[in-house]
């Protein structure tokens, strides 16, 4: 298995709500990503887990929130999103910090 | 600060007509250099990783190469399938969890 599933393949969801995005590689990679992408924009990275534990936070708000229950999981909370949140969120992995990131297909999240 | 540039922001050829993308960088001190294919929608794919100055790499239609301050991805005979966007990337010996993407090139190939 050689790929990372991202599920869901769109949300649409309103400022009060909470929702969640969920990623799961079968890789064994013991590093796991999240990218937030505009439209026509780069990926920017928002987290990184290495070996399950947080490693990087690029100052990202806190009304996003993620976990890694495990190595082969990460999720992404998502609450009191505002409009221009709405993005490509995409989840990567790789075998650990220095190698080639397999990504997913993304989640397209709308904040109405 | 990390900067990677990507030149043109667009790139339209016939089917055949072969071409070349830039991508010019500067990092405190590169440990790779990345090229990604991204199609609408979905997630970029890997296509090569650069390591050293003087490198090629070399995949179907594309050959990647790199020096000091940039690299090229040049397409030869392109098919209209090669339409994408293409994402180049750095990541710095310093920061190796972290991959700083240009804004890429968005290439259309008509038969």
């Amino acid at each position: 298995d050689t790929e990372v599933t991202q599920t869901p393949k769109h949300l649409v969801m309103g400022m009060t709500n909470k929702k969640s995005l969920k990623c799961e590689q079968h890789m064994g990679h013991r590093a796991m990503y999240w990218y937030k992408q505009k439209a026509k924009k780069p990926p920017e990275l928002m987290f990184v887990y290495s070996y399950e534990k947080l490693s990087i936070n690029e100052s990202v708000p806190s009304r996003f929130s993620p976990e890694c229950p495990n190595s082969s999981l990460l999720n992404l909370h998502l609450h009191a999103l505002q409009p221009e949140d709405s993005a490509l969120y995409l989840c990567a992995s790789s075998p650990s910090g220095a190698n080639v990131l397999t990504f997913g297909a993304g989640s397209r999240l709308t904040v109405l | 600060e990390d900067q990677v540039t990507q030149s043109p922001e667009a790139l339209r050829l016939q089917e055949g007509e072969s071409s070349s993308l830039n991508c010019s960088y500067t990092v405190s001190g590169l440990r790779g250099l990345f090229w990604y294919r991204q199609d609408p929608g979905k997630g970029p794919e890997f296509l090569f990783t650069l390591y050293s100055a003087g490198e090629e790499k070399e995949k179907e239609r594309l050959k990647a190469t790199l020096t000091k301050k940039e690299s090229f991805l040049h397409i030869t005979a392109p098919k209209p399938e090669d339409s994408a966007t293409y994402l180049c990337a750095v990541q710095a010996i310093t920061g190796f969890q972290k991959l700083v993407f240009g804004t890429g090139t968005r290439l259309l190939v008509s038969p």
